[in-house]
């Protein structure tokens, strides 16, 4: 199995200040296609999780321009430019390009 | 517009039986592949199912397979799970959840919750 690993588990952020998630594969998540299967989620407390980014560096639709994706192979990195206080919560990195389909284990944003 | 709702979560024994349905609105279900995703409380997002839009082609996490059934029926836009042998460890808020390999995930539920407790 694909193994996604997420860093830092816990990151305290100053409101307006930057902020950077890690997430490693134990596999390459470059598919036969050629894309590569990246997701990013994101889950405010007590509500479902929505998904900012695919492959890699597409934001979905409604999600603000500071969340940016990054990276290939097995290293991708989350960024938010500035950070808001509606951005807390816990950040998720998740692979689709094998089965079985798995999660990092998760990055809680907190504002300081 | 675009809506998932998850209906059939409730506490049952270990060694029980539930069924989860999900009812999907807004989109051409039919086109989609479809997925469940967990949440035991406290805890992180787990890959539970998934399978095609055809629904002849499914796919289960180790931890499920052998005991979850996954299907659908394209023509009531429904997705169910079959929950059998049901082991504490089951506890979680079931996803319902669009896609499945690939671009994974971009419409949620609100989830239901199955209690796995004697």
């Amino acid at each position: 199995d694909v193994v996604m690993t997420q860093s830092p588990p816990s990151l305290p952020v100053t409101l307006g200040q930057p902020a950077s998630i890690s997430c490693r594969s134990t596999q390459s998540l470059v598919y036969i296609n050629g894309n590569t299967y990246l997701n990013w989620f994101h889950q405010r407390p007590g509500q479902s999780p929505r998904r900012l980014i695919y492959q890699v560096s597409k934001r979905d639709s409604g999600v603000p321009d500071r969340f940016s994706g990054s990276g290939s192979g097995t290293e991708f990195t989350l960024k938010i430019s500035r950070v808001e206080a509606e951005d807390v919560g816990i950040y998720y990195c998740m692979q689709g390009a094998h089965w079985p389909l798995t999660f990092g284990g998760g990055t809680k944003v907190e504002i300081k | 517009e675009v809506q998932l709702l998850e209906s059939g979560g409730a506490l049952v024994r270990p060694g029980g039986s539930l069924r989860l349905s999900c009812s999907a609105s807004g989109f051409i279900f039919s086109l989609y592949d479809m997925s469940w995703v967990r949440q035991a409380p406290g805890k992180g997002l787990e890959w539970v199912s998934s399978i095609s839009y055809h629904g002849e082609d499914t796919f289960y996490g180790d931890s499920v397979k052998g005991r979850f059934t996954i299907s659908r029926d394209n023509s009531k836009n429904t997705l169910s799970l079959q929950l059998n042998s049901l082991r504490a460890e089951d506890t979680a808020l079931y996803y319902c959840v669009s896609r499945g390999g690939g671009d994974s995930f971009d419409i949620w539920g609100q989830g239901t919750m199955v209690t796995v407790s004697s």
